[in-house]
């Protein structure tokens, strides 16, 4: 019953540094999205993948790219990390198409100094 | 920017009272959902009303939906010390096209934090 898996659950990188947050789902999802999570901001949609093959922006793409890597994976790079992306990153799936819930990974929490 | 608000923005209450939580958005939608966030974990799916219905239980819960005022309600009956946690909103708006590009995605309120004294 692992649901929506992400790693790593911690990072700390530095300025400039880049890097790759993984998750997979094992549902069957069509659809798969990635949000980050700031104090006093709610949830703010990064990047979204309808069906497999399919990528779109959200609301805050910047300093992002996604690759739907298959229907199970969906990947959040960040090419050269700033202080500003400092957050939780939580990705989330569902089964798209239709009214449903969506299915949350546990998130990453990222800080960059 | 924010589709959903929710207020009160933090709420104290006792083991056994009811907490209601309020919920305003902005454009029309094809459905709302309510979930719940334990400290420093995933959201978790609560419940989902359609724009057509106008109120939906779930256990102790109670969502109520006005689309005329464009707001929910979120009614926590006989609450716990467990159900201590953060409630978001969460709006999907209506419009997409087959494949439910825009149908899907949700759009998330700030959150009530809720505190259920034992």
């Amino acid at each position: 019953n692992a649901g929506v898996t992400q790693t790593p659950k911690f990072q700390v990188l530095k300025t400039g540094q880049s890097m790759t947050l993984q998750c997979a789902q094992d549902m069957n999802h069509n659809s798969m999205y990635w949000y980050r999570q700031d104090p006093g901001m709610g949830l703010r949609l990064i990047y979204y993948s309808a069906s497999e093959g399919t990528t779109d922006k959200g609301e805050v793409p910047n300093g992002y790219n996604v690759s739907r890597l298959n229907k199970r994976e969906f990947s959040l790079r960040l090419e050269s990390a700033a202080p500003s992306q400092t957050s939780v990153y939580f990705c989330a799936s569902s089964e798209g198409g239709r009214p449903y819930g969506y299915t949350f990974g546990s998130g990453t929490r990222l800080t960059v100094v | 920017s924010q589709q959903g608000e929710e207020d009160p923005q933090a709420l104290s209450i006792q083991e056994g009272e009811n907490a209601t939580m309020n919920c305003s958005y902005k454009t029309s939608i094809n459905n709302l959902q309510w979930y719940r966030q334990n400290s420093g974990r995933g959201l978790v799916h609560l419940i989902l009303i359609r724009s057509n219905e106008r109120e939906k239980h779930s256990g102790r819960l109670r969502v109520t939906l006005d689309t005329s005022k464009k707001s929910s309600s979120l009614l926590i009956t006989a609450s716990r010390a467990a159900d201590t946690a953060s409630y978001f909103c969460a709006t999907a708006r209506t419009g997409g096209n087959a494949g439910g590009t825009s149908y899907g995605k949700l759009t998330f309120g700030q959150g009530t934090i809720l505190t259920v004294h034992p």
